[in-house]
Formats: C-alpha cells, structure tokens, sequence
C-alpha cells in the first residue's frame, strides 16, 4: 500500500460527459502529479500540484483541469470526455517539490463510451 | 530531444534466468534515475533509485542497477528471476535541472515456468 488514495477505481460515462478524479496523497505529502495512462501513448504526465499551488503542466488538455485543496488532496476534472481520453489516471505525490520519488495510487480506470 | 528509451518493448525469460532491462536517457548532465514496477491492476512501485554516489544501486525484490555515465545507461538487473517479476517495468527521469519526472514507455516482462 502507498499510502496513495484514488476513487473511483472504475468510471464508465458517455462522451461529451465530465467526470472527477480525486486523489488523496500520501500523509505529509505536498505534491502531488496526475498521469495518464494508454496503450498507444504510455505514461504521459498531465500536471503537478505542490502545496496548493499550479507547480508543472505536461501534456493536459484544455478540456482538462486539477486542483489542489488546502487539505492537500487533488482533483482532476475531465470534461467534453471523447473515446480517445479512455485510460488509466494515476495520481502520484511526493513529499518534495523536485525529485524525491513518486508515490502512485492504484489509478481510476475511465471508460468513455 | 531530451527522452528516455526502454528499447525492448517485451521480454521472456524463463525462471530462475538471469535478467536484464535496459534504459538509456538524453538528457544533459547525470539526472536522478528510477525503475519502477507495475503488476496488472496496480499503480507503480518504486524498485530502485539513483541520485548520486555508488553507481550500483540495490533496490527491493533483488533487484539491482547500475548507473553508466559514459553510455547514458541505468540498467535494471536480476540474478535469477521468479514467476511473481511477471509485471511492467518503468524507467523514469528527473533532469537535474527540473523536476518533472519522464518515463520510458516500459517494458512488458513474461516468465515462464
């Protein structure tokens, strides 16, 4: 067990749908990185969070937003869903800004039909 | 381009074999170095990492690696593998300029009795 929270563990929704991801990282944990998993694409890292504030984006899409609370959890929105957004999301924290390692959750499958 | 190459997409080795799972980056000077595992269904562990100092590092489940700055490599190895190392393995990243963690594409690891 990481220490790493993720729900829901399994989403199945429409395109054109918007769902939540919510991540709770480890205790004591400030940052906090989200990721997205495919077959064709690997794993792609979407954004970091670092004690509530906007720390590192990669490739998200601008129908896709996160954010980091003051209770340190993290949420990623995912909105006008498509077929192509079906993946795995991780989310991962560290106790660091930079390095360190990562701790992942066990990720929430999103299906988009 | 900066990036990260895990050449063998998937391997096959019998148990009790030897193992080797190759990494080799581009990045400027040494960053910090990681392998990570991923069974089916689960989110990644951390096996082993490498900052600095002892080029050969020992990480969890007998694994070991060895960081070769002259080829840009960090290596994964096993002396002699067991059915339960059937997983995923990830090489990752972090620039020691940034902070951004990037991850090989993996490789798929099959052990055969």
């Amino acid at each position: 067990d990481s220490g790493v929270t993720q729900t829901p563990k399994h989403l199945i929704t429409a395109t054109g749908q918007r769902v939540t991801l919510r991540c709770s990282p480890r205790s004591g944990d400030l940052s906090v990185y989200w990721y997205q998993q495919s077959l064709d694409q690997g794993l792609q890292f979407l954004i970091q969070y670092y004690n509530g504030e906007e720390r590192a984006k990669g490739n998200i899409l601008e129908r896709f937003s996160a954010q980091q609370f003051p209770d340190l959890h993290s949420e990623l929105n995912l909105s006008s869903l498509e077929l192509g957004d079906s993946a795995l999301y991780f989310c991962a924290s560290s106790a660091w800004m930079n390095t360190g390692e990562l701790f992942f959750g066990e990720g929430s499958r999103l299906t988009v039909l | 381009a900066q990036s990260v190459t895990q050449p063998d997409i998937h391997i096959t080795v019998s148990e009790g074999a030897s193992l080797e799972l190759r990494c080799n980056y581009s990045y400027g000077a040494t960053p910090y170095l990681f392998w990570y595992v991923q069974s089916p269904g689960q989110g990644l562990q951390l096996l082993l990492k490498y900052f600095s100092g002892d080029t050969l590092v020992q990480g969890i489940k007998g694994f070991e690696a060895e960081f070769k700055r002259s080829q840009s490599s960090f290596n994964l190895r096993k002396p002699s593998v067991h059915w339960s190392d059937a997983a995923e393995y990830f090489c990752a990243v972090v620039p020691n300029t940034g902070n951004q963690f990037y991850f090989g594409t993996g490789t798929s690891l099959t052990v055969i009795p």
